[in-house]
């Protein structure tokens, strides 16, 4: 079975704080993904990962970043949170090829005050 | 963007009832592939099935049916006799040619009434 983990379940956070959110694997999968999740909106893809060090844009990117220093740990880094970043955020993982089923994590629901 | 509309937001029906999932899909690829997930209450998107774009065969699994017609863009996903436990938000999304992930539809909302 995958396994995907994200480091909290639950985070409050201030405005301007730097957020670090932490997703890992188990099953030695290439490609990782961030996505939020928003009411009415569904899922967005802010980055995603095919390898160690590599990093691509999704569709809403801006206010974020992404590190993979590692091949089982792909992290969301928010800069400066802002109000407007509250939201559910969920890590996703898949093997080689962008086709192939993605495995999601317990997802993090942030919170910017 | 090649969007993914799930036209139904919320869906409520009581116990034991049939109910269909609406799913349909924008695309100019030639090879694409379908994904229906389910979202319980506790928030983990737990898979439920992958077809490709070359395999139009419905599936069944158990009491879960898919209904992919390329003609119409639409990939529809019926629970038979459904159960209070079927309550859940079920995303349908797809991945094509690009470097883009999935794009997922906004999900429906659906309540068993018991």
């Amino acid at each position: 079975d995958v396994k995907v983990t994200q480091s909290s379940r639950y985070l409050v956070k201030r405005t301007g704080e730097k957020v670090f959110l932490e997703c890992v694997q188990d099953m030695d999968h290439e490609n990782m993904f961030w996505y939020r999740q928003d009411p009415g909106l569904g899922l967005r893809l802010i980055y995603f990962s095919y390898d160690v060090k590599m990093k691509e844009k999704g569709d809403i990117p801006e206010g974020y970043s992404v590190s993979r220093e590692k091949k089982e740990r792909f992290s969301l880094i928010l800069e400066s949170a802002s109000t407007n970043q509250t939201s559910m955020y969920l890590c996703a993982t898949s093997n080689a090829g962008l086709r192939e089923t993605q495995y999601f994590g317990p997802g993090t629901r942030l919170l910017v005050l | 963007a090649q969007k993914v509309t799930q036209a139904q937001t919320e869906i409520s029906v009581v116990e034991k009832e049939d109910v269909t999932l609406d799913c349909v899909y924008e695309t100019r690829d030639t090879t694409y592939y379908l994904f229906w997930y389910k979202q319980p209450p506790s928030g983990e998107l737990v898979f439920l099935i992958r077809r490709n774009s070359f395999d139009e065969q419905n599936e069944i699994s158990g009491r879960y049916s898919w209904n992919f017609q390329k003609s119409t863009s639409s990939f529809n996903f019926t629970i038979t006799a459904s159960q209070v436990v079927d309550s859940a938000v079920y995303f349908c999304a797809r991945s094509g040619g690009g470097a883009d992930g999935l794009t997922f539809g906004k999900g429906t909302h659906l309540i068993i009434q018991p």
